[in-house]
């Protein structure tokens, strides 16, 4: 079945270290979505990618970049990691032209 | 850009009574409003959406309005049981946007048996 899936789903690290979070969907979909989930702030956009070679900057990106090498992949990368970006990530995906966002598992981060 | 606005942050109620959470929205642009349903642990998933051609839609025990007016809109759980306690969180989306939507701050629903 179709599907979109993150990775890993835990993840410890320490301030400073280089993290990348991987989302992979097996749709098709040429639109894919980074977000963070805190408590209190809901979900906030870090980037988005709306096909190959095309990546932009969200509501949150500081900090963090995405490239897209190909329509299934949208690697997530946390250049040196603060505690600031302990959080829950989700990656979400669309198809074109059409509205419903459908999100990954999650992936927990902490930063010590 | 969008600013939504969601109430109430927390929301108990007891089994069989009705719940309602409401939004606003900013951005007179925006015709597509979701709702997602979050469970403890679990993705949020798509429950119902409207689009600003309507004003009203339903499913089953759960509807949602729209008020392109006042730009506000309601999500209405009738019957709620505990499996309908999670965290449910509404956004907006504008198509001249391209469908990026943003989201409000959630309400944590929990219903007691």
């Amino acid at each position: 079945d179709a599907e979109i899936t993150q990775s890993p789903r835990h993840k410890i690290t320490e301030t400073g270290r280089q993290v990348t979070l991987a989302c992979h969907q097996t749709w098709n979909h040429n639109n894919m979505f980074w977000y963070r989930q805190d408590l209190g702030h809901g979900l906030r956009l870090i980037h988005y990618s709306y096909g190959v070679h095309d990546t932009n900057k969200g509501e949150v990106s500081d900090g963090y970049s995405v490239s897209r090498s190909n329509t299934e992949d949208l690697p997530l990368t946390l250049e040196s990691a603060a505690s600031s970006q302990t959080s829950v990530y989700f990656c979400a995906s669309r198809r074109t032209a059409e509205e419903t966002q459908y999100f990954g598992p999650g992936t927990r981060l902490l930063v010590l | 850009g969008e600013n939504v606005e969601q109430h109430p942050s927390t929301l108990s109620v007891q089994e069989g009574d009705s719940a309602v959470i409401k939004c606003t929205y900013s951005d007179s642009a925006s015709n597509y409003f979701p709702w997602y349903k979050q469970e403890l642990g679990k993705r949020p998933q798509l429950i119902i959406d409207i689009r600003s051609n309507v004003g009203e839609k339903k499913d089953q025990r759960i509807a949602v309005t729209l008020n392109k007016t006042a730009k506000h809109f309601s999500l209405h759980i009738t019957e709620t049981q505990p499996e309908d306690s999670a965290v449910y969180f509404c956004a907006a989306c504008a198509s001249g946007g391209s469908y990026i939507p943003t989201f409000g701050r959630g309400t944590s629903l929990i219903v007691h048996p």
